[in-house]
């Protein structure tokens, strides 16, 4: 069964970091085409950043710079380093796998930017 | 940045009935469009690609049509667990959008 978890969301200052981790069960992240995708109550679904199956990376233009898209093979797993965080960055993130579409998601981690 | 547009927001429709949900692309991407369903407190799930091809499990009442610029999702008998709401995605261009979302509601 695939399964997604992610972690390392909570409270942070403007201008703060955080790392999320996604762990991934039942296929190999490396295989694939991951992505992070966010949501928030008033902009709704927001995609964030993809990672090839080749390695080759994406980003939405607001976070090029500040975040960085990662895998480790080894422990199967997605991250999601997000420097310089602004209050728009508060959302729920999910980690979701592309196969055509987003067909596995994660439960989400909410990110909070607040002072 | 590709812009997609749903409509309409809110959609008041009674079991058993027919719903049609539109989504329209700011510029032509071909059949690039995935469509979501998102219940309260979950994750959004897959439920077409490509336009039109029904992901794994998805029930056959869910059908997805068009090209272009101008997409629908119908919903052909409308079944009490269906009552979510809907998102339209574009994956033709980077950055991949969103459309803002039907809410379809229980007449």
């Amino acid at each position: 069964e695939v399964q997604l978890v992610e972690s390392g969301g909570g409270l942070v200052q403007p201008g703060g970091s955080l790392r999320l981790s996604c762990a991934a069960s039942g296929f190999t992240v490396s295989s694939y085409d991951m992505h992070w995708v966010r949501q928030t109550t008033g902009k709704g679904l927001e995609w964030v950043s993809g990672l090839g199956s080749a390695g080759d990376t994406y980003y939405l233009p607001s976070v090029k710079g500040r975040f960085t898209i990662s895998r480790e093979n080894a422990k199967n797993s997605l991250y999601l380093q997000m420097n310089s965080l602004r209050a728009g960055d508060t959302a729920v993130y999910y980690c979701a796998r592309w196969y055509g579409g987003w067909d596995n998601w994660g439960q989400g981690t909410l990110v909070t930017v607040s002072s | 940045e590709m812009v997609m547009t749903q409509s309409p927001a809110t959609l008041s429709v009674s079991p058993g009935e027919r719903a049609t949900l539109s989504c329209r692309a700011s510029q032509s991407i071909s059949s690039n469009l995935a469509w979501y369903q998102q219940k309260p407190g979950q994750a959004p799930r897959l439920l077409i690609y490509g336009a039109s091809t029904r992901a794994a499990g998805i029930p056959v009442r869910f059908s997805g049509s068009g090209s272009g610029t101008e997409f629908t999702l119908t919903i052909s008998s409308l079944q009490s667990e269906d009552f979510a709401v809907y998102y339209c995605q574009q994956y033709n261009n980077w950055p991949i959008t969103f459309g803002q979302g039907t809410r379809l509601e229980i007449k």
